[in-house]
């Protein structure tokens, strides 16, 4: 059953710690996002990946990195420069980068700070 | 930049009212795509609008995109208490971008 798992589901942080948000999917997908949404804030974009080896900076990247080394993998690490991380992570794919194609969303990662 | 307003913020309405949700651009939008998010769940793609002026169904969603491409609704005839969610708009930021930006959606509450 092809999908996008996300991993975990709830995670804690304390402060000035490091955590690696994972998304997985095999859907086959060229193209792959990382959204946070906060209440009342809506899917604001922090990076999004259009091809292996390759991304790009979105609307609120500063304080987060990310890879994409494979095509079945995104991953978000949130780095202690993030000084208001806790939020609701979603990730996402499309079949390509093109603003035209649905995206697919995980079921999200909410994040904590201890 | 690019900034897509959706109104209201919330919706209460009683099951078997109808609903509707704007979604507003201060730019020309070449598409405009709609999600819902169920309470403690995650978006899902609905719908698609491309040309200016279409209109299409879904049961009891219909989805419009303006003439002009910088506006869109959605609206539910005789809602459910299947319709709970959250309604998100998401139109291409800018021409060449492959950056959609999401309003911040509408909150829908039904009651039975």
């Amino acid at each position: 059953d092809g999908g996008i798992t996300q991993s975990p589901k709830y995670l804690f942080r304390k402060e000035g710690q490091n955590v690696t948000l994972s998304c997985e999917q095999n859907l086959n997908h060229d193209a792959m996002y990382w959204y946070r949404q906060d209440p009342g804030q809506g899917l604001r974009l922090i990076y999004y990946s259009q091809i292996v080896n390759d991304f790009q900076k979105g609307d609120i990247a500063e304080g987060y990195s990310v890879s994409r080394e494979k095509k079945e993998s995104f991953p978000l690490t949130v780095t202690s420069a993030q000084k208001n991380p806790t939020a609701f992570y979603l990730c996402a794919s499309s079949i390509s980068g093109q603003a035209n194609q649905p995206q697919h969303f995980g079921d999200g990662t909410r994040l904590s700070i201890l | 930049g690019q900034q897509v307003m959706q109104i209201p913020q919330y919706q209460h309405v009683q099951e078997g009212e109808d609903f509707t949700t704007y979604c507003n651009s201060s730019t020309t939008l070449s598409n405009i795509q709609w999600y819902k998010q169920r309470p403690g769940g995650h978006p899902v793609f609905l719908i698609q609008l491309v040309k200016s002026g279409e209109v299409k169904k879904q049961k009891r969603l219909t989805f419009q995109f303006g003439e002009a491409k910088k506006n869109s609704s959605l609206h539910i005839t005789a809602t459910q208490t299947t319709d709970v969610g959250t309604y998100f708009c998401a139109g291409l930021k800018g021409a060449g971008s492959y950056q959609l930006t999401f309003g911040k959606g509408t909150k829908l509450s039904v009651i039975p």
